[in-house]
């Protein structure tokens, strides 16, 4: 199976602040790789789609990019509602995996 | 509005059984391979299983699930749906049911919990 791993777990930033998410696969998964956020208590919702295409309404803040074995989801200035889980996740082959999560905190 | 709903979940005995069910609205059901997704609590997604569109009828489980649960849907009726067999206390967590779209999950069910215990 493919190993995703992210970094870092957690972090603490502010409202306006640049954060930025890494995800590793453990082999190359070309750009098949997801991005989604998860609100606590609520189900996830999908940011991006193959490394680097935005979903439909989701804020341009957020971006995605890499290919390979390593990709970013970067929010560019942070807002109160982006206060939440963030997921990465492979689909190259079966079975799809996600990482462990990484839960960005208001400092 | 394109919208899932979960049900069926609950507190089940180890070596006991469940049936999820989810079910669609606001977009054509028949047209979409759909999965299974679970998270174990303060844990993180795992991906459980696949079920094709009407078309190709391919199936596709987790490991950790293969010869337990068993996947299904009624296009007819809208409905996706998991048994859930000799389940274990690692079975433990938030199932969700999701909508696959270009291989990603676009739309997600408000999930129902499955709680395994004596």
């Amino acid at each position: 199976d493919i190993q995703m791993t992210q970094s870092p777990s957690s972090l603490s930033a502010s409202v306006g602040d640049r954060v930025t998410i890494t995800c590793r696969a453990s082999q190359s998964v070309d750009s098949w790789l997801a991005w989604y956020q998860q609100r606590p208590g609520k189900a996830p919702k999908l940011l991006i789609h193959k490394a680097s295409i935005l979903e439909s309404g989701v804020p341009s803040r957020f971006s995605g990019s890499g290919s390979g074995t390593e990709f970013t989801l970067t929010i560019s200035s942070l807002q109160p509602d982006d206060f939440a889980t963030y997921h990465c996740q492979h689909y190259d082959t079966y079975p799809w995996t996600f990482g462990q999560g990484t839960k960005v905190e208001i400092k | 509005e394109v919208l899932l709903v979960e049900s069926g979940g609950g507190l089940v005995q180890p070596g006991g059984s469940l049936r999820l069910s989810c079910t669609a609205s606001g977009f054509i059901f028949g047209s979409f391979p759909m999965n299974w997704v679970r998270q174990a609590p303060g844990g993180g997604l795992q991906w459980v299983s696949y079920i094709s569109s009407t078309a190709t009828n391919i199936i596709r489980y987790a490991d950790s699930v293969k010869g337990r649960f068993t996947v299904s849907r009624d296009n007819d009726k809208n409905s996706l749906f998991l048994q859930m067999d000799s389940l274990r206390a690692g079975d433990t967590a938030v199932y969700y049911c999701a909508r696959e779209s270009t291989h990603s999950f676009d739309i997600w069910g408000q999930g129902t919990m499955v709680t395994v215990s004596s």
